[in-house]
């Protein structure tokens, strides 16, 4: 079973509307899940990461992500799409404390239409 | 702070030639990681060191190697190169070494090294 699966290759969105990306973990994983984003030609960059300090979590521009346990998720959203979003996006999971190893989903392209 | 540099951006080799690339993680940071990113397959690990000790390793044959020096820069090497190895080879350094603490820690990324094998 995949440890993180991101439903949908491709979203698409209007500048302006909701952006909603999602994730579901496997049960058997431990809940250090993260997002990163990849814009053409670079390396991945931190959006955001679960702690257990809280289900809702905030990332950088204006990104957020909700744990739901009962779910299995980890979905992504912005209220507000802007063009500058329009990038690749992988939700990712660290399986073990004594290896750098990140499993990530297969990624989602968001396109973001004028 | 300078964040991972990987070296070089770009290279293109032939069938049956070696590669190697070269990945510096941001000071301090003595876990690295290496990815390699394709379209067909997404992003997949190859190996981790840390400390200079190879902790990790992924699915992929024994022509993928690597290394890590006692700066914690880090090489990976590809020998007899084949078509289906051309990719991006990202590299990723952590702060921590372990534990759960490590788990939550955000792995930093280079730029990549863009691998063409003709």
């Amino acid at each position: 079973a995949q440890s993180v699966t991101q439903l949908g290759s491709h979203v698409s969105v209007s500048e302006g509307a909701l952006v909603l990306l999602r994730c579901n973990y496997s049960s058997s994983v431990p809940p250090y899940l993260f997002w990163y984003v990849q814009y053409p030609n670079q390396g991945l960059q931190l959006l955001l990461k679960y702690t257990s300090a809280a289900t809702l979590v905030k990332g950088i521009n204006g990104f957020e992500a909700e744990f739901k346990k009962s779910e299995t998720s980890f979905h992504l959203t912005k209220p507000s799409a802007h063009m500058s979003d329009a990038a690749e996006y992988f939700c990712a999971v660290t399986l073990s404390g004594n290896t750098g190893k990140l499993i990530f989903g297969q990624g989602t392209t968001l396109q973001v239409k004028p | 702070k300078a964040g991972v540099t990987q070296t070089p951006r770009y290279l293109i080799k032939t069938r049956g030639q070696q590669v190697t690339l070269s990945c510096s993680p941001i000071s301090g940071h003595r876990s690295v990681s290496w990815y390699q990113q394709t379209p067909g397959q997404g992003l997949q690990f190859l190996f981790e060191y840390f400390s200079e000790t190879q902790r990790n390793k992924g699915n992929f044959p024994g022509r993928f190697s690597g290394r890590q020096f006692s700066n914690s820069r880090s090489e990976m090497n590809v020998s007899t190169l084949e078509l289906g190895d051309s990719a991006l080879y990202l590299c990723a350094s952590r702060s921590l070494g372990g534990g759960r603490e490590f788990m939550n820690t955000e792995a930093f990324f280079g730029q990549g090294t863009r691998l063409t094998v003709v």
